[in-house]
């Protein structure tokens, strides 16, 4: 099956603990990004990558860092400076190639971080 | 950057009704797509719409980007739409999507 897989569903942090949330892609997509949403509220981009070795901060980059290694994988490292981190975490990816029109985004199922 | 604004905020429908849901954009586009967010999180793709119309079904989506919105169309509506509708639009050179607040819609049997 072709998709994007992010792990694990359900994740507890505790006060001071960096927490790493997994997202992988089979769709051989070029641009993956992480999204954060809070209860009652819309999507907020937290980083993006168009390519490997290479990302960007999104709107709300702070306390979160990322790494792209692999075309498929994206992780997001939640670190202690991020003090409100209980939201549910949403990774998309998408084709996005210089010189072709913009392709939507497709999402995986999403990561709920609480803290303890 | 660009704004996102979706109304109504809330719906409440009797199963079978009709409903429109609207997208309005401050800037121009090259991609706009509507999403379903289910009860458990989901996140749906329904249409890849940056102009036109399209039909899916009892879904149905038209953008007039010239005048920056686009709706969203349920027609005969079941239970099973229930959820959060979301806008959310890119501007063109830019690199990532900007959400709307999103439409509650709950359809009761």
């Amino acid at each position: 099956d072709g998709g994007i897989t992010q792990s694990p569903k359900y994740l507890f942090r505790k006060e001071g603990q960096n927490v790493t949330l997994s997202c992988e892609q089979n769709l051989n997509h070029d641009a993956m990004y992480w999204y954060r949403q809070d209860p009652g509220q819309g999507l907020r981009l937290i980083y993006y990558s168009q390519i490997v070795n290479d990302f960007q901060k999104g709107d709300i980059a702070e306390g979160y860092s990322v790494s792209r290694e692999k075309k498929e994988s994206f992780p997001l490292t939640v670190t202690s400076a991020q003090k409100n981190p209980t939201a549910f975490y949403l990774c998309a990816s998408s084709i996005d190639r210089r010189g072709i029109i913009p392709q939507p985004q497709h999402f995986g199922d999403g990561t709920r971080l609480s803290i303890l | 950057g660009i704004q996102v604004e979706q109304s109504p905020p809330d719906l409440i429908l009797q199963e079978g009704a009709n409903s429109t849901l609207r997208c309005n954009f401050s800037d121009s586009v090259n991609n706009l797509q509507w999403f379903h967010q289910n009860p458990w999180g989901q996140l749906i793709n329904l249409f890849y719409i940056p102009s036109g119309t399209k039909q899916n079904g009892r879904l149905s989506a038209t953008t007039v980007a010239t005048e920056r919105y686009s709706l969203l169309y349920i027609s005969s509506s079941q239970t099973t739409d229930s959820g959060v509708y979301f806008c959310a639009a890119r501007r063109i050179s830019q690199g990532n999507l900007i959400f709307g607040k999103g439409t509650k819609l709950s359809v009761k049997p």
